[in-house]
Parts: structure tokens; sequence; C-alpha cells
């Protein structure tokens, strides 16, 4: 299957600082990915879509401000959680869709889990 | 948005057959039905996906009735290393009618000796 890689796995920041996440599609190219969070024993919460050479749609109730994303390339994007605070400690997980018509399937990063002291 | 209903856990031993269903009763004529497994502090992983009828892989099997209402998951002589979160999504992407893969509860399988 189609491989994403998801940098960095695990980070640890003060509160306040910000914090980049990248996710790169290696053997395919992605219009659009996908950012989610997501809590301990709880399912995968979409956070925002992101398209390669436009803004990204946010879902109702997430901070455009707070978490930014770009999708520079068709091969990356990435994820800024922006003056972090303990509440945004989360397990945060990308996704992108290989193309392949009206069946197209998500293949996903290995998440990174954030820890905001 | 097509919602997806899966029991929130099931429990099995090695060497039994899994069947995980899940209701999609508003799926739509385009949406295609996708399982995923995720294992703890790991992004979810796709496992097989179907429209009508049965569709087979090397890992599992996916039933689906004629009216696509629900869909079943088979996993054949489950293992240990089986033991996860499986996911039932229904959608196309962001073609055709713009729904988007939403993940539901999921359901907790664990496998015990």
């Amino acid at each position: 299957g189609a491989v994403v890689s998801q940098h960095p796995s695990r980070v640890i920041c003060k509160s306040g600082t910000s914090v980049k996440i990248e996710c790169r599609s290696l053997d395919f190219q992605a219009t659009t990915m996908f950012w989610y969070r997501q809590f301990p024993k709880q399912s995968l919460m979409l956070m925002a879509t992101s398209n390669e050479g436009s803004k990204a749609t946010y879902e109702q109730g997430v901070e455009k401000d707070k978490f930014l994303i770009n999708h520079a390339s068709l091969t990356l994007s990435t994820l800024t959680v922006t003056s972090a605070h303990p509440e945004d400690s989360s397990f945060y997980i990308c996704s992108a869709l290989a193309p392949g018509g009206r069946n197209e399937k998500l293949f996903f990063g290995s998440g990174t889990q954030l820890s905001v002291l | 948005l097509a919602k997806t209903t899966q029991p929130i856990s099931m429990d099995s031993y090695e060497g039994q057959e899994v069947n995980i269903t899940c209701s999609h009763n508003n799926i739509a004529t385009n949406d295609y039905i996708t399982w995923y497994q995720q294992f703890p502090s790991q992004g979810p992983r796709f496992i097989i996906q179907g429209y009508k009828t049965k569709v087979t892989n090397e890992v599992a099997s996916l039933f689906i009735p004629a009216d696509r209402k629900s869909s079943t998951l088979s996993l054949p002589r489950v293992s240990l290393s089986d033991t996860a979160v499986y996911y039932c999504l229904v959608g196309d992407g962001i073609t055709g009618g713009g729904n988007k893969l939403t993940f539901g509860t999921g359901t907790q399988l664990k496998v015990e000796l």
C-alpha cells in the first residue's frame, strides 16, 4: 500500500511554544490531506482538510489561527500548533487521499503524540 | 453524511473467526465501504474496501448485502496481534457528493489465548 510518513512521532514542549508536524506522501501525489486529533480511548476527530495550493477547510469548532495548515506541495502538508497549551496535548494523525477514482483510499501517517507541559 | 454504527467492543479467542458488523442505513449510491485497523499510538491501517457483495484479500473478507445498509468484516483465525480497534467508514472521499470519510466509534476487538 501507499506510504505516508509523519514526523515527529513524539514531541514534548513548553506551554506557549509552537510545534510543527509534517506529513508526507512518499510514493504518490496527494492533492488532499486530512488532519485528525485523537484523545485516549476515543475515535479520530477530523480537524481540517488540506488542499494543495489553497487554504485548508476547517471543521466546526477548530480554530484556524491556532492550528495552521500548509499544503505547499503535492507530497507535503504541515500542521503547526501555535502557542500550544496543555489542553492541546493529544495524538495528531494525518492522512492522504491516494488517487483512484471513486474508491479513493485514505492512507495514514503513524501519528504524533504532542505533550504540552 | 453516512453515519456508521458498530459494536463498541468484542472479545474472541485465538484461532476463532471474528465477524464485526457495521450499520450504515443512509449509505449513498456513490459510497464505498472501507475498514481500518488501529493499534494504540499508531495511525489507522487500511484493511479492505468494497462496494457490494463480497471482497476478499489476504487478511480479511468483507460481506455486503444487496441493500448495502450494513457490512461485515470477517477476520479468519484471529491471533493476539489482531487485538485493535476496527473502524468502518463510508464515503467517497471528497469527490462526487463531497462526503468526508468520518470515523465512528470503532470496535475494540480483544483477542485472548
